[in-house]
């Protein structure tokens, strides 16, 4: 079975950049995964924030940006706000009409 | 604007059937992808599977030969049943809308709290 990886967490100083990674347990990702990335404060619904690999969610400020780097997906965030401090999840498509997320990430600033 | 709401019980017996309803206002049950997704107290997201307009349907391969994702056009609604759960199956149960075209999970409903118990 296939299974996405994530950071389980990561800390950022306002106003600093930090990159989250998803990846593959075997493989590598590309954007034949078409990545998408979502945020989650506790008791919220998902928020989609990035979907297509790099394509922002209407309303997403463009602080937020996605990517492939070397071998995973990655969400950047630039410029980071107090209020960025949530849950990440990236999900990607793995083929035959399947996606899986990753185990989420757990970003704190401070 | 799309709404989704998810409705069902929030209590439902070990070994018994999970289903829930989620209601799609603002918008047309049609052209779209239709998602279960659930999330486990104090756990990350999972993908349980989703029905196309049409009907077709595909699952997670952990859940496939449990679940059951259906949709009623008329009523521009679809539904989620989960058979034999046990308390692993305890979670808050998100229907979502996924748009094939622009490959965006773009509308979430709130969410609904199932709990596993006798």
């Amino acid at each position: 079975q296939t299974l996405v990886t994530q950071e389980p967490s990561f800390s950022v100083s306002p106003g600093g950049t930090v990159t989250l990674t998803c990846g593959l347990s075997s493989g590598s990702v590309s954007t034949s995964y078409y990545p998408s990335w979502f945020q989650q404060t506790p008791g919220q619904a998902p928020r989609t924030l990035i979907y297509n690999t790099n394509t922002h969610s209407s309303g997403v400020p463009d602080r937020f940006s996605g990517s492939i780097l070397g071998n995973k997906a990655a969400l950047t965030i630039t410029g980071a706000q107090a209020d960025d401090e949530s849950n990440y999840y990236c999900v990607l498509y793995v083929g035959g009409g399947i996606w899986v997320f990753g185990g989420g990430t757990k970003l704190t600033v401070l | 604007q799309v709404q989704l709401q998810e409705s069902g019980p929030g209590l439902v017996k070990p070994s018994d059937t999970l289903s829930l309803t989620c209601t799609v206002s603002g918008g047309h049950i049609t052209g779209y992808y239709w998602s279960w997704i659930r999330q486990a107290p104090g756990k990350g997201l999972e993908w349980i599977g989703y029905v196309y307009y049409s009907g077709t349907t595909n699952y997670s391969p952990s859940l496939r030969s449990r679940v059951t994702i259906s949709v009623d056009r008329p009523k521009n609604q679809f539904s989620l049943e989960l058979k034999s759960v046990t308390a692993a199956d305890a979670a808050v149960y998100y229907c979502a809308r996924y748009d094939g075209d622009w490959l965006l999970f773009d509308y979430w409903g709130q969410g609904s709290l199932v709990t596993v118990s006798s």
